[in-house]
């Protein structure tokens, strides 16, 4: 079956680490995203890709960059990470073409605590 | 910008009982509309959505959902809650224009269910 997976699930790391979190989808969907969960906020968009080698800006897109060098996987970097960035990350990816609304199908999260 | 609102952060009903959770959501035009459930760890699954047709629609897990236009409502119910429906559960609306494939999911609602 297709899925979406998330490495690590938990992540310790001290302040001003480059923190990369892998996030890898089988159901060679074109469009893939990140997005952070804290209490009281949902989730919110860190970046998206609609396809190989683009890339965009969520709403909470400042300290964090991906890249996108094939289908199947975008991996979200914390060029420095800061206590601010303590979060539940998730990944998620679809199927819409040509940017088109779609069901979204998310992994299982990855708890990251920067100390 | 679309936005959505979910009225209820905690709601506790018993086993057996029926279920309402509450979306409200702000957009132009008509659009679409998700509900996914979160269980603890996990990540989120869609249990329904409305893309068209019929505004009465019919999930997994015997959820169902009703688009109202005029109340700007997507309300979820359930004639009868098992224990294990405990979870917590996010509405989520998507624009029908553009190339950004923007949802935007609500803070979510957390169900607790008491024997």
């Amino acid at each position: 079956d297709a899925e979406i997976t998330q490495s690590p699930r938990h992540k310790i790391t001290e302040t001003g680490r480059q923190v990369t979190l892998a996030c890898h989808q089988t159901w060679n969907h074109n469009n893939m995203f990140w997005y952070r969960q804290d209490l009281g906020h949902g989730l919110r968009l860190i970046h998206y890709s609609y396809g190989v080698q683009d890339t965009n800006k969520g709403e909470v897109s400042d300290g964090y960059s991906v890249s996108r060098s094939n289908t199947e996987d975008l991996p979200l970097t914390l060029e420095s990470a800061a206590s601010s960035q303590t979060s539940v990350y998730f990944c998620a990816s679809s199927a819409g073409l040509a940017g088109r609304t779609d069901t979204q199908y998310f992994g299982p999260g990855t708890r990251l605590t920067v100390l | 910008a679309q936005s959505v609102t979910q009225p209820d952060i905690h709601i506790t009903v018993s086993e057996g009982a029926s279920l309402e959770l509450r979306c409200n959501y702000s957009y132009g035009a008509t659009p679409y509309l998700f509900w996914y459930v979160q269980s603890p760890g996990q990540g989120l699954q869609l249990l329904l959505k409305y893309f068209s047709g019929d505004t009465l629609v019919q999930g997994i897990k015997g959820f169902e959902a009703e688009f109202k236009r005029s109340q700007s409502s997507f309300n979820l119910r359930k004639p009868s809650v098992h224990w294990s429906d405990a979870a917590e559960y996010f509405c989520a609306v998507g624009a029908r224009a553009g190339g950004y494939q923007k949802v935007t999911f609500g803070t979510g609602t957390k169900l607790q269910v008491i024997p």
